[in-house]
């Protein structure tokens, strides 16, 4: 099925530790971004992309890394994973036109637990 | 700077009556799109309903329709006919349009209403 297909969908990791989470759509959606939802805190924006080789900072972008070498794929790596860290990723796509963004799609989600 | 409030942390309704979820935004900026997405038990984000800042009439989706009063920020979600299936979490987005060339696909959102639908 066509989409935004994130993985992992649950880790764990030990605090220290790094690791990538996948987002990879087929779409060909220029726009792709990655949020983390806290409890009652809604969907802040980390890291997006509106292309390939073009990336930018979000609201809450420290400790996060991104690049985008494809149009299709858009990691998200942890540099060294802190508790605080903990949360649900979600990335996204969208297509642009007449200069709007608009069909968002997003991954069913990624929960990370940090110990 | 862009924020959107949804003053409404939880709600209950009444099965097969109508809801109503509020919404408010704020930006500078005269061209901008409005967005409801709901969030079940499951996690996965479902999109609702868009109304765009130059849209003259409300948006409307089967028992969804967007209650736009661009002169008060407001961009209230309707539910009419609550079913079960309908209890989730209910988040207002924002981004902002620029037909210049340049584009701002960010989404802004507000940290969402739980809707309980009661039998």
């Amino acid at each position: 099925n066509a989409g935004v297909t994130q993985t992992p969908k649950f880790q764990v990791l030990k605090t220290g530790q790094s690791m990538t989470l996948q987002c990879a759509q087929d779409m060909n959606h220029e726009y792709m971004s990655w949020y983390r939802q806290d409890p009652g805190m809604g969907l802040r924006l980390i890291h997006y992309s509106v292309g390939a080789g073009i990336t930018d900072q979000g609201e809450v972008p420290n400790g996060y890394n991104v690049s985008r070498s494809t149009t299709e794929d858009f990691p998200l790596r942890l540099l060294s994973a802190a508790p605080s860290q903990t949360s649900v990723y979600f990335c996204a796509s969208s297509y642009s036109k007449a200069g709007g963004y608009y069909g968002y799609t997003f991954g069913s989600g990624t929960r990370l637990t940090v110990v | 700077a862009q924020k959107i409030t949804q003053t409404q942390p939880g709600m209950f309704v009444q099965e097969k009556e109508a809801v109503t979820l509020d919404c408010t935004y704020d930006t500078s900026d005269q061209s901008y799109g409005l967005f409801w997405y709901k969030q079940p038990s499951s996690g996965e984000m479902i999109f609702l309903i868009y109304q765009g800042s130059y849209d003259e009439q409300n948006a409307t989706e089967g028992r969804y329709s967007l209650n736009f009063q661009k002169a008060r920020k407001s961009a209230n979600l309707v539910i009419s006919a609550s079913q079960l299936g309908d209890s989730a979490m209910y988040f207002c987005a924002m981004s902002l349009v620029a037909y210049y060339g340049g584009s701002q696909g960010n989404l802004i959102f507000g940290k969402g209403t739980k809707l309980s639908v009661k039998p």
